[in-house]
């Protein structure tokens, strides 16, 4: 168990320009999520897969987001034409596919627009 | 919907005292709560979860929560606090039943436990 890992930790780009980021859920989690967090707030929900199939989808998820988990292992989160309100850490959190597990976090992909 | 309310947003607490962050939550069915700290420039780590059973919820690094129905309360608390508590803390709720899967947090209380 080598925990969840995101890539980058941290990404400052221009205002209009696309990102994109990476999570690698611990292996054996079919679940894994995406929530975004502005400072002093907690987490927010953005979407949720099981395997590869995208299963929720928050209304914070705009059509300028967009996030794959092609096979089913690490997903992505691709944002364009970045806006100044973008600016947050991104977190990515995973848990097991059976029962109620808790989700584990990675330590996030922190966002900077200029 | 389902919503989380952490009342104060600072808890400050001498080492060796012991602790209380307050958790309100409201949710459609039965809840499955969570609490999560918090280090700087970090993600969120998993201290404990209540889904049904006990009300007193014992949970990693001494940390234990406690369940209540009628006031829909889910307080984090400590018998002695550590310098090292020191953190910020989630409450964390979703609906125990149906597939949604999305955890509803609390923003959180920045705990100080002072030398």
């Amino acid at each position: 168990d080598t925990g969840v890992s995101q890539d980058p930790r941290h990404k400052i780009t221009k205002r209009g320009q696309n990102v994109t980021f990476r999570c690698d859920p611990i292996s054996e989690h079919n679940r894994l999520y995406w929530y975004r967090q502005t400072l002093g707030q907690g987490p927010e929900f953005l979407t949720y897969f099981q395997n590869e199939a995208q299963l929720e989808k928050s209304r914070l998820l705009s059509d300028r987001f967009s996030a794959e988990r092609p096979k089913g292992s690490f997903s992505t989160l691709e944002i364009q034409r970045t806006e100044q309100g973008d600016s947050a850490m991104y977190l990515c959190a995973s848990s097991p596919g059976q029962g109620d597990q808790p989700q584990h976090f990675g330590d996030g992909t922190r966002l900077s627009i200029l | 919907a389902q919503s989380v309310a952490q009342p104060e947003d600072q808890v400050n607490v001498a080492e060796g005292n012991p602790l209380t962050v307050k958790c309100t939550y409201s949710v459609s069915g039965n809840p499955y709560l969570f609490w999560y700290v918090q280090y700087p420039n970090r993600g969120l780590q998993f201290l404990l979860k209540y889904i049904t059973g006990d009300n007193l919820v014992k949970g990693s690094y001494g940390f234990e929560a406690e369940f209540n129905k009628s006031q829909t309360s889910f307080h984090l608390k400590k018998p002695s606090a550590l310098v090292s508590d020191s953190a910020l803390y989630f409450c964390a709720v979703r609906v125990l039943s149906g597939s949604a899967r999305q955890l509803t947090f609390g923003s959180g209380t920045q705990l100080t436990v002072l030398p």
